[in-house]
């Protein structure tokens, strides 16, 4: 499974735009990549997938260059309550496999 | 439907002690997963299912074992519990086709003394 790379921790600021990027630089051919979003006590809940290119919804957007060795994660003015971590994945979209990994997740905060 | 539960929300338990923690879901997804998570870190893959009656192990398996025996249950079991199994444990679930969103309890947040 690709291994992913991600910043410890971020800062920010209300109303801006917050970029996180993840490296993977073994990810297979099958392999998509996912973001979930982790609050105090709760469980991860799923962001946003992608394959390549560009992915857009309704709280965020994925950003995957050709070579598909990393991905952003951006979400745009972020308020007091995206305070939370962020995880990065990547797995087989297929799930023949079926086992998925997170990494350490990056902890982003968000100031006033 | 109630998505993923988990049972029970707490636990207490002494050292050599054996529990079960139990993880529902309602959506008939095949794929069942138990996570733990220590203060500050990420998530760790325990044991996984990709469907009734068949199990793998994750990342830290040791100490742990799993069992599928109806398809919308998936049992964690600590023989003999230690310390180092302090922890909040988090079940989910996904579909088989579709991608990689994962649908995760509200977790079981484990004490071993």
């Amino acid at each position: 499974l690709a291994k992913t790379t991600q910043p410890i921790s971020m800062d920010s600021y209300e109303g801006q735009e917050v970029n996180i990027t993840c490296s993977h630089n073994n990810i297979a051919t099958n392999d998509y990549i996912t973001w979930y979003q982790q609050f105090p006590s709760q469980g991860p809940r799923f962001i946003i997938q992608g394959y390549k290119t560009k992915v857009t919804n309704e709280v965020a957007s994925l950003f995957i260059p050709a070579d598909r060795k990393s991905s952003t994660l951006s979400l745009p003015r972020v308020s007091l309550s995206d305070t939370a971590v962020y995880y990065c994945l990547v797995g087989d979209r297929g799930g023949n496999t079926g086992k998925l990994i997170f990494g350490q997740g990056t902890t982003l905060q968000v100031k006033p | 439907n109630a998505g993923v539960t988990q049972t029970p929300k707490f636990r207490v338990l002494k050292t050599g002690q054996s529990m079960t923690l139990l993880c529902a879901q309602d959506m008939n997804h095949e794929y069942m997963y138990w996570y733990r998570q220590d203060p500050g870190m990420g998530l760790r893959l325990i044991h996984y299912s990709v469907g009734e009656g068949t199990t793998a192990k994750g990342e830290v398996p040791d100490g742990y074992n799993v069992s599928r025996l109806k398809k919308q249950n998936f049992l964690l079991g600590l023989e003999s519990a230690a310390p180092s199994q302090t922890s909040v444990y988090f079940c989910a679930s996904r579909r088989l086709a579709g991608g990689q969103e994962q649908y995760f309890g509200p977790g079981t947040r484990l004490t071993v003394t």
